[in-house]
């Protein structure tokens, strides 16, 4: 268990639809990412949050948002929904120090756009 | 532009047996990270070992260890002892200067019984 949370856990809905995922980061950690994960894919990074303020952008759609709350916990928002959209989608977190910068996996969200 | 290179897209071996899987990465920084994540057919991301760049001496953590080769680039993950809960897809991963994760493409390793 890496102490990261992420719901739900399984995710069925229609192109066009709008989603929320949720993530809850390991205690103490104050930045959170998100990927995505196609089938037998690698891993593609959306986004990061530093304690609450965006910090890096990767290969993020126009269509999806994240925030992350004082709470130190994280949405993603995925809108207007199309089949490419399927995948598997991470939240990881970290301390973000110099002594390194570990990230900590969730179990994922799986998401099934129909 | 760091780059992380997985040579090997799929692997196996025999349980029991010794299994290394290769890495190599570029950039221009002195002082970095590297890491090996295992992603099993369960596909939780797990994290294995960590190697840092200033450290001259290997990581190791039980069976898995690396052989890093600081001039060369090259930062191999060794697998003693092969158990069938080992088979899943193995992603090497550098850390830049923004503290991004540079993957590689993964390998696929399987453990054959």
């Amino acid at each position: 268990d890496s102490g990261v949370t992420q719901t739900p856990k399984h995710l069925i809905t229609a192109t066009g639809q709008r989603v929320t995922l949720r993530c809850s980061p390991r205690s103490g950690d104050l930045s959170v990412y998100w990927y995505q994960q196609s089938l037998d894919q690698g891993l593609q990074f959306l986004i990061q949050y530093y304690n609450g303020e965006e910090r890096a952008k990767g290969n993020i759609l126009e269509r999806f948002s994240a925030q992350q709350f004082p709470d130190l916990h994280s949405e993603l928002n995925l809108s207007s929904l199309e089949l490419g959209d399927s995948a598997l989608y991470f939240c990881a977190s970290s301390p973000l120090t110099r002594s390194g910068n570990e990230q900590y996996f969730g179990p994922g969200t799986r998401l099934t756009v129909t | 532009a760091q780059t992380v290179t997985q040579s090997q897209p799929e692997m196996s071996v025999q349980e029991a047996e010794t299994v290394t899987l290769s890495c190599t990465y570029d950039t221009s920084e002195n002082n970095y990270y590297l890491f090996w994540y295992k992603q099993p057919p369960s596909r939780q991301m797990i994290l294995v070992i960590r190697q840092e760049a200033y450290k001259q001496q290997n990581a190791t953590e039980n069976r898995f260890s690396v052989n890093f080769q600081k001039a060369a680039k090259s930062f191999s993950l060794k697998i003693s002892d092969s158990q069938l809960g080992d088979t899943a897809m193995y992603f090497c991963a550098l850390v830049d200067s923004n503290y991004q994760l540079i993957w590689g493409a993964g390998t696929k390793l399987i453990i054959k019984p």
